[in-house]
């Protein structure tokens, strides 16, 4: 078993949609939960991070963490074709006194006009 | 503020021959990172630098690849020889300090192996 599972995609919205993305993860060290967008030929961007359990929103943005499910999502509102891209989950844990970031596999999101 | 170069950007070569990457971090920054991105998946950590000394470099193909921070600036991954299932992007990543710092990465250098 991965330490993080990502569905692959490809999920095509059309614009205006409230997008889905989740990752769930199987090591309770994992202690800070980032999200990361990559467009094509270009290297992933961080989007958000957040540590505890919960929700974050930053403008159309909302990334959900739930620890005892071992669950994270990202909520993307009002979705607009810019926002076409892989989103990539990210975690990491501490070890050897610095913190080692796991990704996801990545979702491929298409969002249509 | 200039984002974190790296070059080529592509890169086609023959199995069993050699190829070296190049990364100039975002100034300042510590922590310098270098991924290996398989199409399809996410990037997997191969080597990661403090300042000009490893900290991390439990998923390098050591028998292959090599990696050197001079000056604890610029970086450079070598690959030799290379295989089929080295085909991949390879990303740099810099940071300010090895915590939680936000890595921001560089275009990449998408390497085919024939």
């Amino acid at each position: 078993q991965k330490e993080v599972e990502q569905d692959p995609g490809p999920l095509s919205v059309p614009e205006g949609a409230i997008v889905s993305l989740n990752c769930t993860y199987s090591n309770s060290a994992f202690q800070y939960f980032m999200w990361y967008r990559q467009y094509s030929r270009k290297g992933p961007e961080l989007l958000m991070y957040t540590y505890s359990s919960g929700n974050k929103e930053d403008g159309r943005f909302t990334a959900q963490v739930d620890k005892s499910s071992k669950y994270i999502s990202l909520f993307i509102r009002d979705s607009q074709p810019s926002d076409s891209a892989t989103y990539l989950c990210a975690m990491t844990h501490l070890g050897g006194g610095y913190q080692k970031v796991t990704f996801g596999t990545g979702t491929k999101l298409q969002v249509i006009p | 503020e200039a984002g974190v170069a790296q070059s080529p950007r592509y890169k086609i070569i023959e199995k069993r021959q050699s190829v070296a990457f190049w990364c100039n971090p975002i100034s300042g920054h510590a922590t310098l990172y270098w991924y290996q991105q398989i199409l399809g998946q996410g990037p997997k950590l191969l080597i990661q630098f403090q300042n000009n000394g490893v900290v991390d470099d439990s998923q390098l193909p050591k028998d292959r690849f090599s990696a050197e921070r001079l000056k604890g600036v610029d970086s450079t991954l070598k690959i030799q020889p290379a295989k089929l299932e080295d085909s991949a992007v390879y990303l740099c990543a810099s940071s300010l300090g090895g915590g939680l710092g936000t890595q921001y990465f560089g275009p990449g250098t998408r390497l085919t192996v024939l």
